[in-house]
C-alpha cells in the first residue's frame, strides 16, 4: 500500500504557483520523498525528491515539514503544459509504491 | 541517450496468445523495473532486476506472467497465455543505481496491451 495521501484532485490558474500537498505520516527517518508527474499517455516524469530540508531544482521546489510527516511540491508559475497526474512517493531502496496521486489541471 | 526504449508501443492479440513486451534500459544503469498501469489498481511494480538479476518478482500476478533480463542492455516481459484482463499499459523503468543514494527512476513511453 501507498504510504502517501495526497487530494484526488486540484485545480490551478495559469501563471500561478501550484501548491500539490502529500501526507506521509508514517514515513521512516532514512525514507525519501519523490514526487513524479504523469502527462496523459506518457511515462512517469521524475520531479524532485528530498529526505529533510527543503529542494529547489529547475522544474519545481519541495518543502518538507519539520516533522517530515508532510511536504508540498510547488510549482511556482504554473502552465497549460503541467497539467498531469502527480505522485508523492516514500521510497528507500527499491520499494516504488505509487499511489492514485492528484490530477492537476491548469486552467487558462 | 535516447531513453528507455520500449517497444512496441501498442499491442492487440487474442485471449490465448503469447505477448513478448521488449525494454532497452539507458546504456550504464544498473536496475530496471517493470511497471503495469490500469484505471483501476494504477501503477504497480511488477519486477525488478539489478545487474541482469531478478530481485524481486512478488508483484507478477501469476505464472503466465514472466520477465527475463538476458544481458544489460535488454529485457523482455511475456505473458504466455493471455487474457483480457491484462489489458494495460505496461511501463519498464531504469535507474543508474540504488534509489536510497539519491537516483530517480527514468521511465519509458509504455507499451499499450490490448487483448480481445
Amino acid at each position: 500500500d501507498a504510504k502517501t495521501t495526497q487530494p484526488p484532485s486540484m485545480d490551478c490558474a495559469e501563471g500561478r504557483a501550484a501548491n500539490l500537498p502529500c501526507n506521509h505520516s508514517t514515513i521512516s527517518g532514512n525514507e525519501y520523498v519523490y514526487w513524479y508527474r504523469q502527462i496523459h499517455s506518457q511515462g512517469p516524469q521524475y520531479i524532485i525528491h528530498g529526505l529533510k530540508n527543503n529542494e529547489t531544482n529547475e522544474m519545481a521546489s519541495l518543502i518538507i515539514t519539520e516533522d517530515r510527516k508532510s511536504s508540498t511540491l510547488i510549482l511556482p508559475h504554473a502552465t497549460l503544459r503541467d497539467t498531469a497526474v502527480y505522485y508523492c512517493i516514500v521510497q528507500y531502496g527499491q520499494n516504488f509504491v505509487f499511489g492514485p496521486g492528484t490530477r492537476l489541471s491548469v486552467l487558462p | 541517450d535516447a531513453g528507455v526504449i520500449q517497444s512496441p508501443r501498442h499491442e492487440v492479440t487474442e485471449m490465448g496468445q503469447e505477448v513478448t513486451l521488449r525494454c532497452k534500459p539507458i546504456s550504464g544503469h544498473d536496475y530496471l523495473f517493470w511497471y503495469r498501469q490500469t484505471m483501476m489498481r494504477g501503477l504497480e511494480l511488477l519486477i525488478y532486476f539489478n545487474n541482469n538479476v531478478p530481485i524481486d518478482d512478488s508483484g507478477m500476478p501469476e505464472d503466465r506472467f514472466s520477465a527475463k533480463m538476458p544481458n544489460a542492455s535488454f529485457s523482455t516481459l511475456k505473458i504466455q497465455p493471455s487474457e483480457p484482463r491484462d489489458s494495460a499499459v505496461y511501463f519498464c523503468a531504469s535507474n543508474p543505481s540504488e534509489p536510497r543514494v539519491n537516483t530517480e527512476a527514468f521511465f519509458g513511453q509504455g507499451t499499450r496491451l490490448t487483448v480481445v
